[in-house]
Order: structure tokens, then C-alpha cells, then sequence
């Protein structure tokens, strides 16, 4: 069974500081690492997917890979209020076989970014 | 482009009841997902079809929960009977393929409150 595991949270900070929102996974197989961000009452939207080892940053949302360590974050500088959700992380295996390709979602961090 | 369509967006029903969920696709896209979301966890993936066929189906409680996309397009997830641990938002999410997305898409989903 394949696992991906965060911090439920809640996660509080300050507007203006940054969030750090953190994930591990058990496949080690896996290809291909996700985040989505969902509002309250909405359905998940993609805001970052990374591939590779390292660090992949887009606007103020920075994702970082480190496939040894089975490790996975989201950092977000200079964190908004609007950025106050619930952030999904999502893990892809490989391979061959269409059920490889599935997503395996993770419980989600709650974020809260107090004004 | 048109999202993922669902409906209904919202049902109440009582134990023991049945009920049918319908998604439509963004057109063109082969793949189409059904995930569960009970509250405060990710969603789970319940099926996969490629088409009008099965990829995986390996969390589908199926004494209770069938599902069909019998012309490859929109597709129907039918609890019969359902019970109060059903009680969750049904996600419909679609991708161009099985393989190589970036991104799945969802649908707005439907919130089921069994009582």
C-alpha cells in the first residue's frame, strides 16, 4: 500500500513570513510529485509538480525533491492570507501498468495565514 | 475549454438508500478518475477508466459501489445501499491520458450527507 504522509496541522503563521508544508512518501518508485492547494468547500487545483531532485520555485511558491530521503515541501514566501487552505500533496508511481500512473494523495496540512 | 462537469452538487439521502453521481469530462480527455473525500482527509481514488475501460479499481468497495463509462465519455458512480461512513464529497478529475499529465482536473464535486 502505497503511503504519502504529512502534517495534518494546522499550520498558523503571519502574513509576510514563510510557510514551510512537508511531505514523505513510502514508494520509493515513485515518479512524479505534486502539490494542490484546496479551498473550503472547493476541489484541488495544481500549484506545483516537481520531477527531479532539487529545488523548483514559481512566484512565491518553491517546491523542493529529495528522492534518497523519500521527501517532498512546499515553501511559500511571503504567505498571503488568500493563501489560507488546505495543501494536498500528491505522489505518482512509474512503470508500466496504467494503475501506476495514479495519484496518491496525502491528508493535507491546513494552513492558516493570520493578517 | 469547459471543466469537469458533475450533478448533483449536493444530495441527502437516508442509510440503506441509493444514490448515482454523474460526471462529464473536459472533452477529449481519455482518462476519468472518481476519488472519495471524507472530511479532513486527501482524496482517495476509488476507480479509473481509460476510456471505457478499467484501470484500476482496487479501492472500490464493490458490494456497494459500482461505476460505468460505457462510451468512453461521461460516466456514472452509483452507491447501492449506501451507509453513513459514505457520507463524503465525490470527485470526478479527467486527464488527456494515462501517462505524461501534468495536471488532473476536477470537477466541483458532489457532497452526499447520508443520515
Amino acid at each position: 500500500q502505497k503511503e504519502v504522509e504529512q502534517n495534518s496541522g494546522p499550520l498558523s503563521v503571519p502574513e509576510g513570513a514563510i510557510a514551510s508544508l512537508n511531505c514523505t512518501y513510502s514508494d520509493r518508485g515513485s515518479q512524479s510529485f505534486f502539490w494542490y492547494r484546496q479551498y473550503s468547500g472547493k476541489s484541488p487545483e495544481l500549484i506545483m509538480s516537481i520531477y527531479s531532485n532539487g529545488d523548483k520555485e514559481d512566484g512565491r511558491f518553491t517546491a523542493q525533491l529529495n528522492k534518497a530521503s523519500q521527501y517532498v515541501s512546499l515553501l511559500i514566501r511571503d504567505s498571503q492570507p488568500s493563501d489560507s487552505a488546505t495543501y494536498l500533496c500528491a505522489v505518482r508511481g512509474g512503470g508500466s501498468g496504467g494503475s501506476n500512473y495514479k495519484l496518491t494523495f496525502g491528508k493535507g496540512t491546513l494552513l492558516t495565514v493570520n493578517p | 475549454e469547459a471543466g469537469v462537469a458533475q450533478s448533483p452538487r449536493y444530495k441527502i439521502i437516508e442509510k440503506r438508500q441509493s444514490v448515482a453521481f454523474w460526471c462529464n469530462p473536459i472533452s477529449g480527455h481519455a482518462t476519468l478518475y472518481w476519488y472519495q473525500q471524507i472530511l479532513g482527509q486527501g482524496p482517495k481514488l476509488l476507480i479509473q477508466f481509460q476510456n471505457n475501460g478499467v484501470v484500476d479499481d482496487s479501492q472500490l468497495p464493490k458490494d456497494r459501489f459500482s461505476a460505468e463509462r460505457l462510451k468512453g465519455v461521461d460516466s456514472t458512480l452509483k452507491i447501492q445501499p449506501a451507509k453513513l461512513e459514505d457520507s463524503a464529497v465525490y470527485l470526478c478529475a479527467s486527464t488527456p491520458g494515462l501517462a505524461n499529465y501534468n495536471e488532473q482536473f476536477f470537477g466541483p464535486g458532489t457532497r452526499l450527507t447520508v443520515l
